[in-house]
């Protein structure tokens, strides 16, 4: 079966660092994806990790620790713009995503 | 235009009607995804198809049927809705395996069962 625990929210200041965190456990890991997803809004793909270590997108960095289950999306600079909610999907080994339920993050000026 | 497009939006509906949800892509990906959402509970798969005609289950099909009768359409029936189905509800699409593409999503359809 598949378990994947992200925190439920996070609050940060604008132009500030956001980590959020996700932790998992799957039978057969095949790759995770970062997904955004403002409100009332389809997902869209921000990040994806199979190996160790950290994949940086401009503002937006993705680590992985497959020995741990363990990943983080860590957002810098953070803008109003960035107020959303964000999803940790675990790739399995038959290809199929499992998501975790999602953290909203709300951006203060 | 969307990559992938869903229809309607938006419904509103009662119990024990029967309803199908659309969605059609132009991005030429032969896997398609019907997924629900509910606040708190996250992304689940319904059914999922790797090709015109391939039917798989997801892990909450009860209740739904789907159809893939061309590559780009992907079809999801609910054929007695009832209102533990008032969801939002999202198709994807994705290439094939061994890749490191990921999903792509619809707008979604929010729909609710009275």
């Amino acid at each position: 079966g598949q378990n994947i625990d992200q925190p439920t929210e996070m609050t940060a200041t604008e132009g500030a660092i956001v980590q959020i965190n996700c932790t998992y456990q799957t039978s057969g890991f095949n790759g995770l994806f970062w997904y955004q997803q403002h409100a009332g809004e389809a997902p869209t793909f921000l990040s994806y990790n199979v190996l160790d270590g950290l994949e940086e997108k401009g503002r937006f960095s993705s680590f992985l620790s497959r020995s741990k289950g363990y990943s983080y999306l860590l957002l810098k600079e953070l803008q109003m713009k960035d107020s959303a909610s964000y999803l940790c999907a675990v790739r399995r080994s038959d290809y199929k995503l499992s998501f975790g339920a999602g953290t909203t993050v709300t951006v203060r000026a | 235009d969307a990559d992938v497009t869903q229809t309607p939006r938006n419904r509103i509906t009662k119990t024990g009607k029967r309803i199908m949800l659309e969605c059609s892509q132009t991005k030429g990906h032969d896997r398609m995804y019907w997924y629900r959402q509910d606040p708190g509970l996250g992304l689940r798969l319904i059914y999922y198809s790797f090709d015109v005609k391939d039917i798989n289950k997801g892990e909450i099909s009860d209740g739904y049927s789907v159809s893939r009768q061309a590559q780009a359409k992907f079809s999801l029936s609910l054929e007695s809705a009832i209102p533990n189905q008032t969801a939002l509800y999202f198709c994807a699409t994705s290439v094939g395996a061994n890749s490191n593409q990921p999903q792509h999503f619809g707008d979604g359809t929010r729909l609710s069962i009275l």
